[in-house]
């Protein structure tokens, strides 16, 4: 099946720093990746769409500035998280959509990256 | 807009018994719907999914059927083991956006 990876698994940052995280789709072409954030015990509230190319959509109350996003190439998306605070601090979570997949349009997860800001 | 409701609350259960999570959702097209479980420290792994009225996904053991008449996607395992302890994760896909709506997720704690 689709395989999507993020890098790093677990990073732990000053406050003030920024931080990259990276999302891969290791066998597959993905046109539109997804990123989300996930409190402790919650569900996933959906960041942005990263489009290959073009500049990514934000949800509304996301900070694009803070939040930055980058689909350079059709198996990588990048978000960095500028000046981080603690209350930055959380689980990333990214998806890529597989075009190729069938009908459903299926959305496969990386395992998540656990960011902590001291 | 869509929306997906998941039952509240964790559920805990003994081993082989059944499992029923309820999901219901509301949508204005005729979205793809899906199930979602994580397992601890880890991302969302797709379980099963169906993408229309009177579709049946199964995976593993587990099953859901897209009910269009009941906007409804509940899922079923009929005898749990201890390795299904995870949060599942009900959700919808419309096919305009692309975009995943979420239910809430359910903890499922199953005791030896």
């Amino acid at each position: 099946g689709a395989v999507v990876s993020q890098h790093p698994s677990r990073v732990i940052c000053k406050s003030g720093t920024s931080v990259k995280i990276e999302c891969r789709s290791l066998d597959f072409q993905a046109t539109t990746m997804f990123w989300y954030r996930q409190f402790p015990k919650k569900s996933l509230m959906l960041m942005a769409t990263s489009n290959e190319g073009s500049k990514a959509t934000y949800e509304q109350g996301v900070e694009k500035d803070k939040f930055l996003i980058n689909h350079a190439s059709l198996t990588l998306s990048t978000l960095t998280v500028t000046s981080a605070h603690p209350e930055d601090s959380s689980f990333y979570i990214c998806s890529a959509r597989d075009p190729a997949g069938g009908p459903g349009d299926t959305q496969y997860f990386g395992p998540g990256t656990r960011l902590t800001v001291l | 807009g869509d929306s997906v409701t998941q039952m509240e609350g964790p559920v805990t259960l003994s081993e082989e018994a059944f499992l029923t999570i309820n999901c219901t959702y509301t949508a204005t097209g005729y979205p793809s719907l899906f199930w979602y479980v994580q397992y601890p420290g880890e991302g969302l792994q797709l379980l099963l999914k169906a993408t229309k009225a009177d579709d049946k996904g199964s995976n593993k053991g587990f099953e859901a059927t897209y009910r269009k008449e009941t906007t409804s996607f509940h899922l079923e395992k009929g005898s749990v083991q201890v390795s299904d302890s995870a949060v599942y994760f009900c959700a919808l896909s419309d096919h305009g956006n692309n975009r995943l709506a979420f239910g809430k997720g359910n903890q499922v704690v199953v005791i030896p």
